[in-house]
């Protein structure tokens, strides 16, 4: 079952602005992962939260959760053309658990 | 090296003909997946293996079926290809469970005419 949506479906910017994406949840949730995947190509990890964090930075990636309300944003400043993909949320959940479940994803257009 | 390597990349067949996907990760991972991304990008888990263990099967199909050699690989094999069989599949591993980050291969893109 799905269980993560992001949000908006698609996000047009210029380059050089900040992005931000967001990811609801439903259920309880051990971690909480960011992935992207370029056009064609597989999907690559790009930030790990855990429950018990709020905030997370990776570079230019900067990922925040809040569990009461169960939701998550992944904020990408200064953003260049390169970062131009699907950007997908993935939700870890129940001790020992052997799957991702994932969101259907936010297409980020960077026009240079 | 690719971490995560499957082939083949695109797959063109005619409905009812049997194919497979092979997947080979060189990690040194315990766990592998298959998931399935259709046409509107949604990714769906199809099988998790943990040390050549199946751990998942999600509502899938009978015609698909999962092979593990050994560890480093996890191979899909689909019988009887159906229109609805055509997405991108792509395999994935990660060093325990799903709670840590998955590393994924490029994907098949299957075509069934």
């Amino acid at each position: 079952s799905q269980q993560g949506e992001e949000d908006p479906q698609a996000l047009s910017i210029q380059e050089g602005e900040n992005a931000t994406m967001n990811c609801s949840y439903k259920t309880s949730i051990n971690n909480l992962q960011w992935y992207r995947q370029n056009s064609g190509r597989g999907l690559v990890h790009l930030i790990l939260i855990r429950s018990n964090e709020r905030e997370k930075h990776s570079g230019r990636l900067r990922v925040t959760l809040d569990t009461s309300k169960k939701s998550s944003s992944l904020l990408i400043t200064a953003s260049r053309a390169a970062d131009t993909a699907s950007y997908f949320c993935a939700t870890a959940s129940g001790a020992g658990s052997y799957q991702l479940t994932f969101g259907k994803g936010t297409k980020l257009s960077v026009i240079p | 090296d690719t971490a995560v390597s499957q082939t083949p990349k695109y797959l063109v067949t005619q409905m009812g003909n049997d194919k497979s996907i092979k997947c080979e990760q060189n990690l040194g991972h315990d766990t592998m997946y298959w998931y399935k991304q259709d046409s509107k990008k949604f990714l769906k888990i199809m099988f998790s293996y943990n040390n050549k263990e199946l751990i998942i099967n999600e509502t899938v199909p009978n015609r698909f079926s999962p092979k593990s050699p050994d560890k480093a690989h996890l191979n899909l094999h689909i019988n009887s290809l159906e229109l609805g069989d055509s997405a991108v599949y792509f395999c994935a591993s990660s060093q325990v469970g799903g709670n840590e980050k998955l590393f994924f291969g490029s994907g098949t893109q299957l075509s069934v005419l």
